[in-house]
């Protein structure tokens, strides 16, 4: 099957914990991305990656920091959890690194931060 | 940045209505327009997309309309079905800046 996998489907941790979610992608696409969902369904792009540029949104926390191995995987590491951090992060893939490719999206990882 | 705006924020329509949905963005280099389509529980999937060069684009139940001057979207959706609720998101993109999002319209469809 082809597709975006993420795990755990949930994490529930304590504030100052840090966390570590899995991204991978069978799609043989370039580039991979983690947006942040809230509880209110507003979605916001966190990184882009391909293996020769990352590009970080600027309202994203120090703590939070995307971690690859190869084109396939993209984790996201949070250092520190906080309260604000409760959310369902969700990961996506594209074919190149540009504006104009179609987006598939993983199902989600949901942290709540207690 | 780009910021993309989306109206309504909610729909209730019966089984076999149609259903307009607004978008408007803000950065004139935004190239590529997707919705997304997510489901309670299930990921965001992608209904239909539009680029810069193009007026219309129709799949199925579902048209898209781009007016680059305005820069203003609108999805129609016709034929209504249950299977069509779901919260319904327009986004833009600006090459490598990934997708920004407008707010999502929730969508109920009652048989």
């Amino acid at each position: 099957e082809t597709a975006v996998f993420q795990t755990p489907n949930y994490h529930v941790t304590q504030v100052g914990n840090e966390v570590s979610f899995n991204c991978k992608q069978t799609l043989g696409h370039d580039t991979m991305y983690w947006y942040k969902q809230d509880s209110k369904k507003l979605l916001k792009i966190m990184f882009s990656y391909n293996n020769k540029q990352l590009i970080v949104n600027e309202t994203v926390p120090r703590r939070f920091s995307p971690q690859s191995s190869d084109k396939a995987h993209l984790n996201l590491r949070i250092k520190s959890v906080e309260p604000e951090d409760s959310a369902v992060y969700l990961c996506a893939s594209s074919p190149r690194l540009g504006g104009s490719y179609e987006q598939y999206f993983g199902p989600g990882t949901r942290l709540t931060v207690l | 940045g780009e910021q993309v705006e989306q109206l309504p924020s909610s729909l209730i329509v019966q089984e076999g209505a149609s259903v307009l949905i607004n978008c408007s963005y803000t950065d004139s280099a935004s190239v590529y327009f997707p919705w997304y389509k997510q489901e309670p529980g299930k990921r965001l999937q992608f209904i239909i997309d539009i680029r810069s060069n193009m007026e219309r684009k129709q799949n199925q139940r579902l048209t898209l309309l781009f007016d680059k001057k305005t820069k203003h979207l609108s999805l129609h959706i016709t034929a209504t079905q249950p299977g069509d609720s779901a919260i319904y998101f327009c986004s833009a993109s600006n090459y490598a800046q990934g997708l920004t999002f407008g707010l999502g319209t929730r969508v109920s469809v009652f048989p």
